[in-house]
C-alpha cells in the first residue's frame, strides 16, 4: 500500500463511451500526476497538479480531461477514446513540486480497454 | 530534447549481483532516481542520487556520475522477489522540477 488508490482496476470501454477514472490519495500530498503505461514504453506525463492547479498539459488530446476538486482527489474524465489509449493509466503524488518531486508515490493503475 | 537508456531485459540468478545501467541526455539535470514496478504492481520509489557517488540503501545501492551522464542500480544478494521492471528516472528543473522516465529494464532471477 503506497497510500494512492485508484478506481477501477480495470476498465472496458468502447470509442463512443465517457467514463471517469479516480484517484485519492491519503498522504497529505500536494502534487498529484496522471501518467499513461504502454507495454514497452516510458511512463508518460500526461497532467501535473498543484494544490488543485493544473500546472502542466503534456500535450495530451482533449478527449482526456483532468479535474482535481482538492488536493486528496484527482479525476480523469475519459470520451470518444481512440483504440490506442489502452493502456495503464497510473496516478501518482508527491509531496509537493519542489525537489520531492524525484519521490513520488504511485496507485496501483487502471487497466484501460478501448474496443 | 530528453532520452535516457537502459536495457530493456537483464537476467540473473538468485544469490547474484547485477547492475542495471542509465545514461541520459538532457538540460536541466538535478538528479537520477530509480523506482522499481513488479507485474500487475505500482512503480515504487527507490532511491535518488543528485551528488556523484554511491549511494546505499540496504541490498540495493544506486551510483551517479554527472560528468558522465551515467548512473546505475547495484542489487546484491538477489532474490526471487526481486524479478521486476526497473526504471530510472531524471530530475530536472527548467523553471519547474519534472521527472522524466526511462523505458525500464525487465530483470528476471532464475533459481
Amino acid at each position: 500500500e503506497t497510500g494512492v488508490t485508484q478506481t477501477p482496476r480495470h476498465l472496458v470501454m468502447g470509442m463512443t463511451n465517457k467514463k471517469s477514472l479516480k484517484c485519492e490519495q491519503h498522504l497529505g500530498h500536494n502534487a498529484m500526476y496522471w501518467y499513461k503505461q504502454s507495454a514497452k514504453k516510458p511512463l508518460e506525463l500526461m497532467f501535473v497538479y498543484s494544490l488543485e492547479e493544473r500546472v502542466e498539459n503534456n500535450s495530451v488530446p482533449s478527449r482526456f480531461s483532468p479535474e482535481c476538486p482538492n488536493s486528496s482527489h484527482l479525476f480523469l474524465h475519459l470520451h470518444t477514446l481512440q483504440p490506442e489509449d489502452s493502456a495503464l493509466y497510473l496516478c501518482a503524488s508527491s509531496q509537493d513540486l519542489s525537489l520531492a518531486t524525484y519521490e513520488q508515490y504511485f496507485g496501483p493503475g487502471t487497466r484501460l480497454t478501448v474496443t | 530534447g530528453q532520452s535516457l537508456e537502459q536495457p530493456s531485459e537483464v537476467t540473473a540468478v538468485e544469490g547474484a549481483i547485477v547492475q542495471i545501467n542509465c545514461t541520459y541526455q538532457t538540460s536541466g539535470f538535478y538528479g537520477l532516481s530509480w523506482y522499481q514496478q513488479h507485474d500487475g504492481g505500482a512503480p515504487t520509489f527507490l532511491s535518488y542520487n543528485a551528488l556523484d557517488g554511491l549511494e546505499e540503501t540496504g541490498r540495493f545501492s544506486s551510483f551517479l556520475s554527472r560528468s558522465d551522464s551515467y548512473g546505475y542500480l547495484l542489487l546484491q544478494e538477489l532474490q526471487m522477489k526481486d524479478s521486476a521492471s526497473y526504471f530510472c528516472a531524471v530530475v530536472t528543473d527548467t523553471g519547474r522540477r519534472a521527472l522524466t522516465f526511462g523505458s525500464g529494464t525487465r530483470l528476471q532471477v532464475q533459481p
